[in-house]
């Protein structure tokens, strides 16, 4: 079983603070996934990191993929209360028919960016 | 183009009674997920379909649970009877189907939050 684990599960910062979330597994990923949900709302895909190593920006949002394709990281410079949510990790594979579009979910970070 | 439309938004049930939730995806997206996501806690996969076969539901408890996708679009999630602890978001999500998992990007719909007294 491929489980993925976040932390930490809740952060609570004042707007302009920087911020790192991680996001470990045991298990190697082909890629791995982060989505930031809001609440009432679905998941929604923020971005993909597939190869060893790789960082990703995505303006204020920086994410990195460690060299083993066991852990990623994402980092936010001088947060916003608009970042406010849920942060989700997710890799693919984990069920029982080996579909690997199927998706294993990390339990989350809550993120809460206060004015 | 349309998200993920899914209804209710919420349900207020007792224990042992039904309840249906209703998900159209995105037109044109082969795959359809059922996820359930209890507070606090990352979305679980229950089941997938494809077109309307299912790929995968070994984690739906089919002593209470039910999903369907008769025609390949809209697709039918039952819970009879609930349980106290079936309450929970219950979200749908689509993709188009083809690809790697790092390109068959999922689309979540808003969800359905359950609530059993």
């Amino acid at each position: 079983t491929q489980l993925l684990e976040q932390s930490p599960q809740f952060l609570s910062i004042q707007e302009g603070e920087n911020l790192t979330v991680y996001c470990n597994s045991s298990s190697v990923f082909s890629s791995l996934q982060w989505y930031r949900q809001e609440p009432g709302e679905g998941p929604v895909l923020l971005v993909t990191v597939v190869t060893g190593g790789e960082v990703k920006k995505l303006k204020r949002l920086t994410f990195q993929f460690g060299d083993a394709r066991k852990d990623s990281s994402l980092h936010i410079t001088a947060a916003q209360p608009g970042d406010t949510g849920l942060y989700l990790c997710a890799g693919p594979g984990g069920g029982s028919s080996g579909s690997a579009r199927q998706l294993t979910f990390g339990s989350g970070t809550q993120l809460t960016v206060l004015p | 183009e349309a998200g993920v439309a899914q209804s209710p938004r919420y349900k207020i049930i007792e224990k042992r009674q039904s309840v249906a939730f209703w998900c159209n995806p995105i037109s044109g997206h082969a795959t359809l997920y059922w996820y359930q996501q209890i507070l606090g806690q990352g979305p679980k996969l229950l089941i997938q379909f494809q077109n309307n076969g299912v790929v995968d539901d070994s984690q739906l408890p089919k002593d209470r649970f039910s999903a369907e996708r008769l025609k390949g679009v809209d697709s039918t999630l039952k819970i009879q009877p609930a349980k106290l602890e079936d309450s929970a978001v219950y979200l749908c999500a689509s993709s188009i189907g083809t690809g790697g998992p790092s390109t068959d990007t999922q689309y979540f719909g808003p969800g359905t939050r359950l609530t059993v007294l």
